[in-house]
């Protein structure tokens, strides 16, 4: 089905480990967008991506990488989890370039780190 | 300094009423407004937008209205159903960007309709 999946849909790990989050769309949409939702805070940008090879940081990148060498493929990294990475993290897309659109979202994914 | 602002964390509604959700934001630059609906285990979804360029975006039982003098908006279901209930995010952006499609969010308003 085409759509937007991730993966694991929960997840829980120690502090100090690395974890990765695997985010696959069918769309073929340029954009693609890592949030964090946090209660209090809403959705919280980390990073995001226009194209294979192009990202940038959001508003709260610090302790994530990402990468992009597929269109359809934006994995997110925490290289040494902390507890104050504990949250729901959630891929959107966008195949709108350059102007206001919505985004979709996948179903996100429970991060724990003890 | 949060630029998207729900300063209700909750709202309680009996079946058949009027649901209103508002929203402020700071950001003068913004000039695309989203709702977006989530339930639990669930990611969210779009439910309806609007421009600067419009006061009011009707879309079945949900309404946008939008007031960019006093940089407030707000979401209004009529008539409520319990279905309804969910947490509403407000999102913003700033359209005539390089990433007018990267959004700011608030910080979501739980809706709880009453049967």
């Amino acid at each position: 089905d085409a759509g937007i999946t991730q993966s694991p849909r929960y997840k829980i790990t120690e502090t100090g480990r690395q974890v990765t989050l695997m985010c696959h769309q069918t769309w073929s949409h340029s954009y693609m967008f890592w949030y964090r939702q946090d209660l209090g805070h809403g959705l919280r940008l980390i990073y995001y991506s226009a194209a294979a090879d192009i990202t940038d940081k959001g508003e709260v990148p610090d302790g994530y990488v990402v990468s992009r060498s597929k269109t359809e493929n934006f994995p997110l990294t925490l290289e040494s989890a902390t507890r104050s990475q504990t949250s729901v993290y959630f891929c959107a897309s966008s195949g709108v370039a350059g102007v206001a659109g919505e985004l979709f979202f996948g179903e996100g994914s429970r991060l724990t780190v003890l | 300094d949060q630029q998207v602002k729900q300063n209700s964390p909750s709202l309680s509604v009996q079946e058949g009423r009027i649901s209103i959700l508002n929203c402020d934001y700071t950001n003068s630059m913004f000039d695309y407004f989203l709702w977006y609906k989530k339930y639990p285990a669930e990611g969210p979804t779009f439910l309806i937008s609007i421009s600067s360029i419009k006061d009011k975006n009707e879309d079945g039982r949900f309404t946008v209205f939008l007031n960019k003098s006093a940089k407030h908006l707000s979401l209004h279901i009529v008539p409520s159903q319990p279905g309804d209930s969910a947490v509403y995010f407000c999102a913003a952006s700033e359209s005539n960007t390089e990433y007018g499609n990267k959004l700011v969010f608030g910080a979501g308003t739980i809706l709880r309709v009453k049967s």
